[in-house]
């Protein structure tokens, strides 16, 4: 079975300063990781994916992610907070052959101050 | 293309009474898959359909079921509402037999059970 945990449920930072989510998967097979963004009373918007491809993988509005089998992580990071990153970030596990069941962490909310 | 669309966006609804939910898939996705989230328990996957088929199922009572048609359209019925049902229930679709892996999420229903 596979699980994902996100380490810290709300994080705080400066705009302009560097945000970091963390994200720790376990699976048993090869993984596919993803990040989705949530606004306040929206869905789930795809940030970036990971499905075997390249280990770091850039995605919508700056953000990227680094995939580090050793360490079973999958960190999202952005050099420079803006005001409009303020929302819940969520990454998800599947893996291949079952792709329509995403298994996903609790949720970090992102606080960006002025 | 359009995105995937869910309606209503809005329900209230008394203990006891069922429901029924819709989702309108990206074109040319053929599978859909529904989850429910809520404050406590955060994201949840419910089931998966794919070419009217359900593939996969979460861990959730049988008054959850849903059916899938042949243009790839969704819904998901809750039969004898309890208050604990309420959540935002969201839709994704996907298409992995064209490799597309990742899910796209509506903007989900908000279903209030008083």
């Amino acid at each position: 079975a596979q699980s994902v945990t996100q380490l810290g449920s709300h994080v705080s930072v400066s705009e302009g300063a560097l945000v970091l989510l963390r994200c720790n998967y376990s699976s048993s097979v090869p993984p596919y990781l993803f990040w989705y963004v949530q606004y306040p009373n929206q869905g789930l918007q795809l940030l970036l994916k990971y499905t075997s491809a390249a280990t770091l993988v850039k995605g919508i509005n700056g953000f990227e992610a680094e995939f580090k089998k050793s360490e079973t992580s999958f960190h999202l990071t952005k050099p420079s907070a803006h005001m409009s990153d303020a929302a819940e970030y969520f990454c998800a596990v599947t893996i291949s052959g079952n792709t329509g069941k995403l298994i996903f962490g609790q949720g970090t909310t992102l606080q960006v101050k002025p | 293309k359009a995105g995937v669309t869910q309606t209503p966006r809005y329900l209230i609804k008394t203990r006891g009474q069922q429901v029924t939910l819709s989702c309108s898939p990206i074109s040319g996705h053929r599978s859909v898959s529904w989850y429910q989230q809520t404050p406590g328990q955060g994201l949840q996957f419910l089931f998966e359909y794919f070419s009217e088929t359900q593939r996969n199922k979460g861990n959730f009572p049988g008054r959850f079921s849903g059916r899938q048609f042949s243009n790839s359209r969704s819904e998901m019925n809750v039969s004898t509402l309890e208050l604990g049902d309420s959540a935002l229930y969201l839709c994704a679709s996907s298409d992995p037999g064209q490799g597309t892996y990742e899910q796209y999420f509506g903007p989900g229903t908000r279903l209030t059970v008083t």
